[in-house]
């Protein structure tokens, strides 16, 4: 199976803290995304990282890439409750998205 | 606004009888997708569309079919929904490129009663 697999599958924390989830992959891509998906709704594509790119930057968010241990972190830093959601990443395949199992996090206020 | 549009948002079906969910885009975008989401779970891809090639994923049930009557739409016709047919149900877009990013609908949610 190509599915990637995601941790921490939870995470609490406090408003102003900072967040980290990890992807890990089986098989080479072409390129890595992470997506956001708030309860009951579809994903919102938040951010693409290509397979000979090492780090990208967003906003508040920051995505590392290590294709050597099929590895990748996303990182948001100075979290807001408004980022309570679940976050999913993806490996592309030539067309196709095989997510990963996604991790909650919940921002307390 | 460019936009994937889902309805209905929230569809009831009884055992057995067939149901389509639909799918638009002002995208035009080349493929459109078709995923799965059970509760807690990530997005299974079920199908997509290239242009007008369709592509099954090896593991998608017979009982779930798909069709693209032209570049904006796309249906998704379950032929005899089983009780483990209730999920969110995905539509997504993509240009089809090197870039590979997808734009989602808000996801029509099946309940099989």
């Amino acid at each position: 199976s190509q599915q990637g697999e995601e941790d921490p599958q939870a995470l609490s924390i406090q408003e102003g803290e900072n967040a980290t989830m990890n992807c890990s992959y089986k098989t080479s891509i072409n390129n890595l995304q992470w997506y956001r998906q708030n309860s009951g709704r579809g994903l919102v594509h938040l951010i693409l990282i290509r397979s000979n790119e090492r780090e990208k930057h967003s906003g508040r968010l920051r995505v590392t890439l290590d294709t050597s241990k099929k590895s990748s972190s996303l990182l948001i830093t100075a979290s807001r409750a408004a980022d309570t959601a679940s976050y999913f990443c993806a490996m592309e395949y030539g067309n196709k998205l095989v997510f990963g199992a996604g991790t909650i996090l919940r921002v307390k206020s | 606004d460019a936009m994937v549009i889902q309805n209905p948002r929230y569809q009831v079906t009884q055992f057995g009888k067939p149901v389509t969910l639909s799918c638009s885009q002002t995208l035009n975008h080349n493929v459109m997708y078709w995923y799965q989401q059970k509760s807690s779970q990530a997005p299974k891809l079920l199908f997509h569309y290239y242009d007008k090639d369709f592509n099954n994923e090896a593991d998608t049930p017979d009982n779930f079919q798909s069709r693209r009557p032209n570049t904006s739409f796309c249906f998704l016709d379950i032929r005899s929904p089983g009780l483990g047919d209730a999920a969110m149900y995905l539509c997504a877009t993509s240009s089809g490129g090197a870039r590979g990013t997808q734009y989602f609908g808000p996801g029509t949610r099946l309940l099989v009663l």
